[in-house]
């Protein structure tokens, strides 16, 4: 059973360029968060995905946004990057239809802007 | 609003010997409290969580952790470290009252295990 996958693992971007991440949840999961962990710091939530609709945010710009698919996969967008978006990014999936209470991380992708 | 406080950047332990990585936690409603382990340029890899029941939950590689509710806190406990522990542990907590599942975490411990 493949757990949590995001593509790609690293990537370098320009200030000022858009970038799109992308997560595949683990099997039988429904739900897609993605954090933000800038170095030496704890993971802080950006939003999540549940049926295709952003339902609930943290204290992030309208600059992120993000989607989520039928088959529950999910993609996050960065406009306009800023140098403070240089962080590891994590995709988290769950299934609290099916009970579920925690959460499983895939192994993130680092974002470094130039 | 959720909060968690891990007072310590870093404890060290030499291997063999008993381990205690401290979190607190801030939640208004019913606190769902989880422990995460992140090694270097990995994810985060869930160790153990506390729902409902037994305040001492056990979870993966020996790990327990003892959940108390009159003092908000919820520490990591391990009786025999080894070297391979050493990493970085976050705490985290979510409301669950809500249906929604943010998770807060605290700003992670170093866990540094000599042999």
């Amino acid at each position: 059973d493949a757990g949590v996958t995001q593509s790609p693992t690293h990537l370098i971007k320009t200030r000022g360029q858009q970038v799109t991440l992308r997560c595949s949840p683990k099997s039988g999961h429904d739900t897609v968060s993605w954090y933000q962990q800038a170095l030496g710091q704890g993971p802080q939530f950006i939003f999540q995905y549940y049926e295709e609709e952003e339902r609930q945010r943290g204290n992030f710009p309208d600059r992120f946004s993000g989607h989520q698919f039928p088959n529950y996969s999910s993609e996050l967008n960065v406009n306009a990057l800023l140098l403070g978006d240089s962080a590891l990014y994590l995709c988290a999936s769950s299934s609290p239809t099916g009970g579920g209470t925690e959460a499983f991380f895939g192994q993130g992708t680092r974002l470094t802007v130039v | 609003a959720q909060s968690v406080a891990q007072p310590e950047d870093q404890v060290n332990v030499a291997e063999g010997n008993p381990l205690t990585v401290k979190c607190t936690y801030s939640v208004s409603g019913n606190p769902y409290l989880f422990w995460y382990v992140q090694y270097p340029n990995r994810g985060l890899q869930f160790l153990l969580k506390y729902i409902t029941g037994d305040n001492l939950v056990k979870g993966s590689y020996g790990f327990e952790a003892e959940f108390n509710k009159s003092q908000t806190s919820f520490h990591l406990k391990k009786p025999s470290a080894l070297v391979s522990d050493s990493a970085l542990y976050f705490c985290a907590v979510r409301d669950g009252n809500t249906g929604f599942q943010k998770l807060v975490f605290g700003t992670g411990t170093r866990l540094l295990v000599s042999p």
